[in-house]
């Protein structure tokens, strides 16, 4: 079955960071780019950092640009995303995403459960 | 950066009607890379339609994309009551951005 498991996140205060973890389970990993994704509470998607299949193109959105960076293990099947300064705007549910093909630029064919991130002092 | 404008914001739909959704995009996208996504209540969203047209696996032939350049379409050709859900747009050229979603609900 294919699976992708979230950890990392919680709560934490403003200004500090965060590494949320993706374990990825029935599917080739290093055969695909991925992706993270969030989702503020009743609001919608967003987009937040992508990577490919050999990290070599990462992308991310403006708003995490700077702050936020995205990695990946090949030989652990793991996606990861270490969130510094974070801000009460980061309040999420953050989904790991796995895209249709080896590029980034795919749609997102499989999705976790995600793991939410709430900043707050 | 591609701005993505779901309409209508809530469509109000009995079983067994057809629903159509519009997503219009600010400029044109490239290569038609436009994916249609469904999210219930308390779950992550699946993926429906991928390159505006080509249905994801799994997916019933009742879903169904459409369109070009800066206008698409998702028709549901008859609605089922697993159908109700929001139903989001999403273009995959940097940087990917999703509409803001259009909510079936039952009438």
């Amino acid at each position: 079955e294919v699976q992708l498991v979230e950890s990392g996140g919680g709560l934490v205060q403003p200004g500090r960071s965060l590494r949320l973890s993706c374990a990825a389970s029935g599917f080739t990993f290093d055969d695909y780019a991925m992706h993270w994704v969030r989702q503020a509470p009743g609001k919608g998607l967003e987009w937040v950092s992508g990577i490919s299949w050999n990290s070599g193109s990462i992308h991310y959105a403006d708003s995490v640009k700077g702050r936020f960076t995205i990695s990946r293990d090949n030989a652990k099947n793991s996606l990861y995303l270490q969130m510094n300064s974070l801000r009460a705007e980061d309040t999420a549910l953050y989904y790991c995403v796995k895209a249709r093909a080896y590029s980034v630029y795919d749609a997102f064919d499989i999705w976790g459960q995600g793991t939410m991130v709430t900043v707050s002092s | 950066e591609i701005v993505l404008t779901q309409s209508p914001g809530t469509l109000s739909l009995s079983p067994g009607e057809r629903a159509t959704l519009s997503c219009r995009a600010s400029q044109s996208v490239t290569s038609s890379y436009l994916a249609w996504y469904q999210q219930k209540p308390g779950q992550a969203p699946r993926l429906l339609i991928y390159g505006a047209s080509s249905r994801a696996t799994g997916i019933p032939d009742r879903f169904s994309g459409s369109g070009s350049g800066t206008d698409f379409t998702l028709t549901i050709s008859r609605l089922e009551p697993e159908d109700f859900a929001v139903y989001y747009c999403q273009q995959y050229g940097s940087p990917w951005t999703f509409g803001q979603g259009t909510k079936v609900e039952i009438k």
